[in-house]
């Protein structure tokens, strides 16, 4: 089983639409959480971190769940400029004290006019 | 503005040379790090260095070699040994001891094996 597990999709969606991302980890130590969005042939970029209380940014809205090991991302009213991969991102505390950060493969997202 | 350079952008190499990959970062960071990216997978992490003069092998380190002489730089080595080596290159760093552990990415370097 990978570490960090998201459904490769693609999806498809008009604009204006509601879509929802999901994310699965299996290592219980993690400690902290982030969405990162990756556009074709360019490098990733943080999207947003991801709290236990749940965050929302803009159109943006991020939950994770521990108990369940489980991550989501949920975009409202879904631009053309949204199109791109969206990436899972999971730390998990090192014994040195630094961190190993894991990925999953991404989520892709196209969004028609 | 501070930030992580990566160069070149593009390279070309022949089968059985070896070539280096630059990365410099200005915002003063502890931590840096290599990946490599395949088309429809994830970052796989090849090596990662925390402090000056020290760095580990990640998951696929065979066939690569770094170095970490000065806080700044992290140039990663594709050896010939590296099978495989055409692949969008990604280095990244962090400023360890941080809580969030955010990871910074350079623009990445795409090798291709002719």
């Amino acid at each position: 089983r990978k570490e960090v597990e998201q459904d490769p999709g693609p999806f498809n969606v008009p604009e204006g639409a509601t879509v929802a991302f999901n994310c699965t980890y299996s290592n219980s130590a993690s400690q902290s959480f982030f969405w990162y969005r990756q556009d074709c042939r360019k490098e990733p970029k943080l999207l947003m971190s991801v709290y236990s209380s749940g965050n929302e940014d803009g159109r943006f809205t991020a939950q994770l769940n521990r108990a369940s090991q489980y991550i989501s991302l949920l975009i409202r009213d879904s631009k053309l400029s949204d199109s791109a991969t969206y990436l899972c991102v999971v730390n998990f505390l090192l014994n040195t004290g630094g961190f190993k950060t894991i990925f999953g493969a991404g989520t892709r997202l196209f969004v028609k006019a | 503005d501070g930030g992580i350079t990566q160069s070149p952008k593009y390279l070309f190499r022949k089968e059985g040379q070896n070539v280096t990959l630059s990365c410099e970062q200005n915002l003063n960071h502890d931590a840096m790090y290599w990946y490599r990216q395949d088309p429809g997978q994830g970052l796989r992490l090849i090596y990662y260095s925390q402090i000056v003069n020290d760095f580990q092998k990640g998951d696929i380190a065979e066939g690569y070699s770094v170095s970490r002489e000065k806080k700044e730089s992290f140039p990663l080595t594709v050896t010939s040994a590296q099978k495989n080596p055409t692949a969008f290159y990604l280095c990244a760093s962090r400023r360890e001891g941080r809580r969030t552990g955010e990871l910074f990415f350079g623009e990445g370097s795409r090798l291709t094996v002719l």
